[in-house]
């Protein structure tokens, strides 16, 4: 059972649009949750996180949204930038501190010039 | 921020050897430590839970025998793959998480090729 779903694999964007990669969880215990960045043969790269008490974060071209009553999370990006083209991760924790992360499955985002 | 280093970054391997992977804390400590596997184009996948001072635990259908893992002290945790196959040819990924924090750092990866 999937408990942290990115339902689409792929995105493309022309640059300067806005992107936005989105994520459903299952699990009502997790309460942090995280985007990570990953290129091809890297590890991924923390990106944004958001707490469950709050329902949006920003940090500058970077927002994610949280709606818990639906179990969803979105990450928006803009103006888009054709360095952004990597693979999104959607990640969730739950509340001990020690849980692994669960990972969604990624979004490929390509970020068209 | 946090730095989690992992090496060797690229190694190629001959079957039936074995195969050892370093992730190491630089800046904090991380009492406890992940271990993924990426296969091309598929998600992370959660290996093994490691554990400073304790056995690392498996998740379902990961052979503990076949993949080692020691967590001999807060800032080391090394993967070894025992006896490889080709089809052990992956992207092994590590996490750091620093003790008590929801964030975790990871390594830069390791491309093993089994030849």
């Amino acid at each position: 059972d999937q408990q942290v779903k990115q339902n689409s694999p792929s995105l493309s964007v022309q640059e300067g649009r806005i992107s936005i990669l989105n994520c459903d969880y299952t699990n009502s215990m997790f309460d942090y949750f995280l985007w990570y960045k990953k290129y091809p043969a890297e590890g991924p790269t923390f990106l944004i996180s958001i707490s469950s008490i709050k329902d949006k974060n920003e940090d500058g071209r970077f927002t994610v949204f949280l709606n818990k009553s639906a179990k969803h999370l979105s990450l928006h990006i803009v103006p888009s930038q054709p360095g952004d083209s990597a693979v999104y991760f959607c990640a969730a924790s739950a509340n001990s501190g020690n849980t692994p992360l669960v990972f969604g499955k990624g979004t490929r985002l390509s970020v068209i010039a | 921020g946090a730095v989690v280093s992992q090496h060797p970054s690229r190694v190629i391997c001959k079957s039936g050897t074995s195969v050892k992977i370093e992730c190491r804390s630089l800046d904090f400590q991380a009492t406890t430590m992940f271990w993924y596997r990426q296969f091309p184009k598929q998600s992370l996948m959660l290996m093994a839970t490691s554990n400073e001072g304790s056995k690392a635990t498996y998740e379902q259908g990961v052979e503990k025998d076949k993949f080692l893992i020691n967590h001999a002290s807060l800032t080391l945790s090394t993967l070894t793959v025992t006896s490889a196959h080709p089809e052990d040819s992956s992207f092994y990924i590590c996490s750091a998480l620093p003790t008590g924090r929801h964030r975790a750092f990871f390594g830069q990866g390791t491309r093993l090729t089994v030849v």
